[in-house]
């Protein structure tokens, strides 16, 4: 079985330009999240989609930020436009919701995203 | 969700029993205690929950205290992969986010 899967695995930027991450969960979970680790932080919670759904977005530092999930299935994020503060790594997992699960979050390799 | 506190760093020898505290004083009757962990490089990996009762599977053991207040992860037979950062996490939420601290920085050598 594939794991969650993301492209690019790295991007470099200028300030100011609009990058979009892409995160492929693992086929059937309904459960999507997406976090990310600035330089010498934690790891720090984004947003959780349910199937499209947006469930719980506290996380998302601001309006540049955008993640999207038509139809249930893979997730974007877009950074429009990005600054220097948001070079980092981001990550994105997805679960099961069947109840009988462990809810493990199953995690991407993450994406290295550097905004010059 | 509750705050856990973990030490910073510690090393094992390969192939002993590496040994992971986590203090979670103001737990909650509902919450869960998990355990991830985050390889150089890599996203980070569930290794195991448990709520009251001790847990083992392929990867550790998880031991909870009777009062709930702290836990132990044990890793029976550490090996050089197992160098990794270490994140005890509480929370009620079962589908919910995962709140990461800074986690102990285990350091497995030869």
């Amino acid at each position: 079985e594939a794991g969650v899967t993301q492209f690019p695995s790295h991007s470099v930027i200028e300030k100011g330009q609009t990058v979009t991450l892409r995160c492929d969960p693992i086929s059937g979970h309904d459960n999507l999240y997406w976090y990310r680790r600035v330089m010498g932080k934690e790891i720090k919670f984004l947003l959780h989609f349910v199937k499209e759904s947006k469930q719980d977005e506290s996380g998302m530092p601001n309006n540049r930020f955008l993640a999207e999930r038509t139809g249930g299935t893979y997730s974007t994020l877009k950074v429009q436009p990005a600054e220097l503060e948001d070079s980092g790594v981001y990550f994105c997992a997805s679960s099961q919701s069947d109840g009988y699960s462990k809810n493990e979050q199953f995690f991407g390799p993450g994406t290295r995203l550097t905004v010059l | 969700d509750a705050k856990t506190t973990q030490p910073t760093s510690m090393d094992c020898a390969e192939g002993r029993a590496a040994n992971l505290p986590c203090n979670h004083s103001t737990i909650s009757g509902n919450e869960y205690v998990y355990w991830y962990r985050q390889i150089h490089s890599q996203g980070p990996q569930y290794i195991i929950h448990g709520l009251k009762n001790n847990e083992t599977n392929e990867m550790a053991s998880l031991i909870i205290t009777e009062d709930r207040k702290s836990s132990t992860l044990i890793l029976p037979h550490a090996t050089l992969r197992d160098t990794a950062v270490y994140y005890c996490i509480v929370r009620t939420d079962s589908w919910g986010k995962l709140q990461f601290g800074a986690g102990t920085q285990v350091v497995v050598t030869p």
